[in-house]
């Protein structure tokens, strides 16, 4: 079955301890990326990633970190979350931007 | 950020009755995107509609697209109870890799 696996889906957190949010994808796309959702802001890109090896920031990348070592995964990485980090994450992959993008099923984030 | 718009924000009608939404954005664009979310779960993709394209039809989704007005609308037809979600629209930028999405219309269908 062709999907997006995020992992955790939930996690709370104290502030300044580093963490990890797995994403992975079984469809060969290029094309990876991840977003935060906050209620009345709709969906914000942190960071994408083009192929292996090649990322870019999104529209609120600061506190966050990527990397693309593998075609199929895309971690995100806090390395001192921070309250305001506390948000629902959606990693999405896609073969480029102008084809359908399929998304995970959500990590939601407490930063305490 | 640079932020699309949905308008209305909220939308509340009987079962059987038509839904449009509509959906503004700022830049230059390849294509336009809608999404489906329920209630906090991960987006589904509905339809893409390209630049040059003016109209399209999925199903009970119809989408236009005016690049000149920067807008799109979608209109879902005869609706169902389990049309109750919320709806995105997505654009990605001419020149750049970048997605912005939209804030969303939470529409609610009523049995």
């Amino acid at each position: 079955e062709a999907q997006v696996t995020q992992n955790p889906r939930y996690l709370i957190t104290v502030t300044g301890k580093k963490l990890t949010v797995t994403c992975s994808q079984n469809m060969n796309h290029e094309y990876m990326s991840w977003y935060r959702q906050d209620p009345g802001l709709g969906l914000r890109q942190i960071y994408y990633s083009m192929n292996v090896e090649v990322t870019d920031k999104g529209d609120v990348p600061e506190g966050y970190k990527v990397s693309r070592k593998e075609k199929r995964n895309f971690p995100l990485i806090l390395e001192s979350p921070s309250p305001n980090q506390t948000s629902l994450y959606f990693c999405a992959s896609s073969f480029g931007t102008g084809t359908e993008a399929f998304f995970g099923q959500g990590t939601r984030l407490t930063v305490v | 950020s640079q932020q699309g718009e949905e308008d209305p924000q909220a939308l509340s009608i009987q079962e059987g009755e038509n839904a449009t939404m509509n959906c503004s954005y700022k830049t230059s664009i390849n294509n336009l995107q809608w999404y489906r979310q329920n209630s906090g779960r991960g987006l589904v993709h509905l339809i893409l509609i390209r630049s040059n394209e003016r109209e399209k039809h999925s199903g009970r989704l119809r989408v236009t697209l005016d690049t000149s007005k920067k807008s799109s609308s979608l209109l879902i037809t005869a609706s169902r109870a389990a049309d109750t979600a919320s709806y995105f629209c997505a654009t990605a930028t001419s020149g750049t890799y970048k997605y912005i999405f939209g804030t969303g219309t939470r529409l609610k269908v009523l049995a």
